[in-house]
């Protein structure tokens, strides 16, 4: 099972930063099979980003991902007051699929 | 509109089954592999199950394996989980979620808003 470790644990930022979540995997995950997921508190997740670097639809661009490997990041280019969530990646390349412990964005 | 509407949760003592059943609306249901992920009270995700488009790959955590069943209604554009030796740590919001893709490709978009399996004497 591939685990996923995200970084940092909580980021304290104010609207209009940059925001870089990081995303560890302890082993190489399979072409770029990595997606992230925004969960606002009392609401389902959402897709923002698969294959590593796309963004799901209707996401706006600000929201960028890459990477490869055991290393990914999520970047947020400037935070809008509806960033403020917990975010989570997640991996799809080999079963079962498994996700990060999240990286809570807090408004600063 | 995708809509993914789940029920079926609620109090149960360790030991006992539940069903969860998820009705989903608003794309041609019979295309698509779905999944159930479920967040424990205050927790991250957890992948549970996945079922392709035609019910012939079917996946589960480790957690739940042979103890939870996933299955389909193409007919009712329905999911379902047949959860048996329920356990406290159990305990979870699960949601259903659609594929990407006709096979279990594991991306989970979009998901319902969930029920509530709480396991407790």
């Amino acid at each position: 099972e591939i685990v996923l470790t995200q970084s940092p644990g909580t980021l304290s930022l104010s609207p209009g930063e940059r925001a870089t979540l990081s995303c560890r995997a302890s082993q190489s995950v399979y072409s770029k099979y990595l997606a992230w997921y925004q969960q606002k508190f009392g609401q389902a997740p959402r897709l923002l980003i698969y294959g590593a670097s796309n963004r799901a639809s209707g996401i706006p661009d600000r929201f960028s991902g890459s990477g490869s490997g055991t290393d990914f990041t999520l970047t947020i280019s400037r935070l809008e007051p509806e960033d403020f969530a917990v975010y989570y990646c997640q991996q799809y390349g080999s079963s079962p699929f498994t996700f990060g412990q999240g990286t809570r964005l807090e408004i600063k | 509109e995708v809509q993914l509407v789940e029920s079926g949760g609620g109090l149960v003592q360790p030991g006992r089954s539940l069903r969860l059943s998820c009705v989903a609306s608003g794309f041609i249901f019979d295309d698509y592999a779905m999944h159930w992920v479920r967040q424990a009270p205050g927790k991250g995700l957890e992948w549970v199950s996945g079922i392709n488009w035609n019910s012939g790959t079917i996946g589960y955590a480790d957690s739940v394996k042979g103890r939870f069943t996933i299955s389909r209604d193409d007919a009712k554009n329905s999911l379902y989980l047949q959860m048996t030796s329920l356990r406290p740590e159990d305990t979870a919001l699960y949601y259903c979620a659609k594929d990407f893709r006709g096979g279990t490709s594991g991306i989970f978009d979009p998901w319902g808003q969930g029920t509530l399996v709480t396991v407790s004497s």
